[in-house]
């Protein structure tokens, strides 16, 4: 138990559509970070934000854009689903800094049709 | 770009028997890091190695941070069904902790 929630846990959309995400960080983290993981493969960082601020992008296009809340709670949203966009998104919530520990959450799958 | 990949994809074997888990990468990183992920689950940090040259232990497994913080390994003696899982490892770049994984390895510990 990580103290990290993630909502939903399985979500089903079509081709177009648009999603919502949401992560509850852990108690005292005011640090969120998002992966992609794709089926049999390692997760794939999209961003970060600290205090509200995003703080450092991966390699991923303009249609994944996030928010974080003043209690440090996080939303990754996706416009424009594409059937390639199917995957497990994990959030992990830290203490500002280099090197802190990454608490991950269960993760929410998303299956685009 | 910086990829770590590592080796095997997927390794199966008996109770008892010893398992090593290789990662590599041509970049240097500040920090390495070691995760276990079981199915429904997000990642769980195992170990953190540092220091080039590093060997820590955790219980049953050994990690090894390789001289040149480029590679690593980590090694689980006598395995249990218990250890059945995605292993993955993780590279930091020295201005924090957004991380770099590797592909991952899936271990299967048949009792």
């Amino acid at each position: 138990e990580t103290g990290v929630t993630q909502s939903p846990t399985h979500l089903i959309k079509t081709r177009g559509q648009q999603v919502t995400l949401r992560c509850s960080s852990q108690s005292g983290h005011n640090t969120v970070s998002w992966y992609q993981q794709a089926l049999g493969q390692g997760p794939q960082f999209i961003f970060q934000y600290y205090r509200e601020e995003e703080n450092g992008r991966g390699n991923f296009p303009p249609r994944f854009s996030g928010l974080q809340f003043p209690n440090y709670s996080s939303e990754l949203n996706v416009n424009a689903l594409e059937l390639d966009d199917s995957a497990l998104y994990l959030c992990a919530s830290s203490k500002g800094g280099a090197n802190e520990k990454l608490f991950f959450g269960s993760g929410t799958q998303l299956s685009v049709l | 770009t910086q990829l770590l990949e590592q080796s095997p994809q997927f390794l199966s074997i008996q109770e008892g028997e010893n398992l090593t888990v290789y990662c590599n990468s041509s970049s240097v990183f500040s920090s390495l890091q070691w995760y276990r992920q079981e199915p429904g689950e997000g990642p769980v940090l195992l170990v953190t190695v540092v220091t080039g040259g590093e060997v820590k232990k955790l219980k049953r497994l050994t990690f090894q941070f390789g001289d040149a913080r480029k590679d690593s390994s980590l090694h689980i003696t006598a395995a249990q069904p218990g250890d059945t899982g995605l292993y993955l490892c993780a590279g930091a770049q020295a201005a924090g902790n957004k991380l770099t994984f590797g592909g991952g390895t899936r271990v299967l510990v048949k009792p």
